[in-house]
């Protein structure tokens, strides 16, 4: 059983570009969530992708945008990028979209210059 | 949304010794689980545990679900369990996972 994959590793962009971020579920899960983790702080809940739709978002601006493909993975876009979305950004998934353990990818350490 | 506090923030232990970290929650929660978070970042599942109590080796988890509050116990804790332990669940039919401040903590030889 594959687990939850993401990609690129680290990341490091300047002020007003745009990035895409990855992630692969684990085997058998059809639920997507990211999240972003400033450094000190506990993960911020960005949104959830349940068969191709955004099924519930955090107060994130639209910049913040995603996707879920029929395979189940995901990517996370965010566009005009800000010094302040310097963060660790994590993907779960899980089995169910309610009541389900999920679990984390290693993340994507993305640095904003 | 649900507000999640975590104690103690901060911890320090002895090789060996044996603590709890608490978590409570500000309205009833679903889907609660307990992660241990590594140097590197990696975010681990430790427990699911919306309700009562469940035990894995050297920890163990109790929730009461009706007083809003988890308790996440290490014994004989060793230099590997150093790192963030956090907790987190959502409320109500809500998606929004809200995790809590997390508890650092640090076991010295």
């Amino acid at each position: 059983e594959t687990g939850v994959t993401q990609s690129p590793t680290h990341l490091i962009k300047t002020r007003g570009q745009q990035v895409t971020l990855r992630c692969s579920s684990q085997s058998g899960h059809n639920t997507v969530s990211w999240y972003q983790q400033a450094l000190g702080q506990g993960p911020q809940f960005i949104f959830q992708y349940y068969r191709e739709e955004e099924n519930g978002r955090g107060n994130f601006p639209p910049r913040f945008s995603g996707l879920q493909f029929p395979n189940y993975s995901s990517e996370l876009n965010v566009n005009a990028l800000e010094l302040d979305d310097s963060a660790l950004y994590l993907c779960a998934s899980s089995a169910r979209v309610r009541t389900d353990t999920q679990y984390f990818g290693p993340g994507t350490r993305l640095t904003v210059l | 949304g649900i507000q999640v506090e975590q104690s103690p923030p901060d911890l320090i232990l002895q090789e060996g010794a044996n603590s709890t970290l608490r978590c409570n929650f500000s309205d009833s929660v679903n889907n609660l689980q307990w992660f241990h978070q590594n140097p590197w970042g990696q975010l681990i599942n430790l427990f699911y545990i919306p309700s009562g109590t469940k035990q894995n080796g050297r920890l163990s988890a109790t929730t009461v679900a009706t007083e809003r509050y988890s308790l996440l116990y290490i014994s004989s804790s060793q230099t590997t369990d150093s790192g963030v332990y956090f907790c987190a669940g959502n409320s109500g039919g809500y998606q929004k996972v809200t995790f809590g401040t997390g508890t650092k903590l640090q076991v010295i030889p």
